[in-house]
């Protein structure tokens, strides 16, 4: 049961292009929504995050859209540079009763390529 | 201020030995989780601990394994009988858990441990 889906496993982008990736969620529960990179043989690398009370989040060149109702997410990277290349994970968790366990349930991630 | 360690980062083991694999979360974490990645994946929740507690292992396969976050030292997880399934990445991450903050969903995590089962 993939409750947190990447449906693109790849994209690519040319440098200074914006690069979109998106993510959609089944449980409607989550109420708390992060991006990751991860370069290979590496851990994941916080980006950004949105709580469900936003519907968008900005830092610097990244910037993240909540659509509760649809229950998708995106990660808008602008302009995208050829470090950007990386595999970009979404998760996403669910606050209860006020508190966080901080479990968080990932997507299958999506291979984002910069080419300069 | 080190980040999440964790070690070793690669390990080799045969069908039916046992491995360990070792956290040490940033310091003034008292957090941890561990994630399992399988190729060609994304990670996924095995078990979260606090010191001296398992607050949540729902991920975590009935037998075979197990963790523990002692008082003092790493975190360990645990894996009995090794079998090639198990071979996979495993990373765990801490936070700083602030009581009804959501900055506690803040997960840094460590670069892993590649564990093979031959």
């Amino acid at each position: 049961d993939q409750q947190v889906k990447q449906n693109s496993p790849s994209l690519s982008v040319q440098e200074g292009r914006i690069s979109i990736l998106n993510c959609d969620y089944t449980n409607s529960m989550f109420d708390y929504f992060l991006w990751y990179k991860k370069y290979p043989a590496e851990g994941p690398t916080f980006l950004i995050s949105i709580s469900s009370i936003k519907d968008k989040n900005e830092d610097g060149r990244f910037t993240v859209f909540l659509n509760k109702s649809a229950k998708h997410l995106s990660l808008h990277i602008v302009p995208s540079q050829p470090g950007d290349s990386a595999v970009y994970f979404c998760a996403a968790s669910a606050n209860a009763g006020g508190t966080s366990y901080g479990k968080l349930t990932f997507g299958q991630g999506t291979i984002l390529t910069v080419h300069p | 201020n080190a980040g999440v360690m964790q070690n070793p980062r690669h390990l080799v083991r045969r069908r039916g030995q046992e491995a360990r694999l070792r956290c040490s979360p940033m310091k003034g974490h008292s957090h941890v989780y561990w994630y399992r990645q399988l190729p060609e994946e994304g990670l996924k929740f095995m078990v979260y601990l606090q010191k001296e507690n398992i607050i949540d292992e729902s991920g975590m396969p009935k037998e075979r394994f197990s963790a523990e976050f002692p008082k003092e030292g790493p975190s360990i997880l645990r894996i009995q009988q090794v079998v090639r399934g198990d071979s996979a990445a495993y990373f765990c991450a801490s936070s700083f858990f602030f009581w009804g903050l959501l900055t506690s969903d803040e997960q840094f995590f460590g670069p892993g441990t590649r564990l093979t089962v031959l």
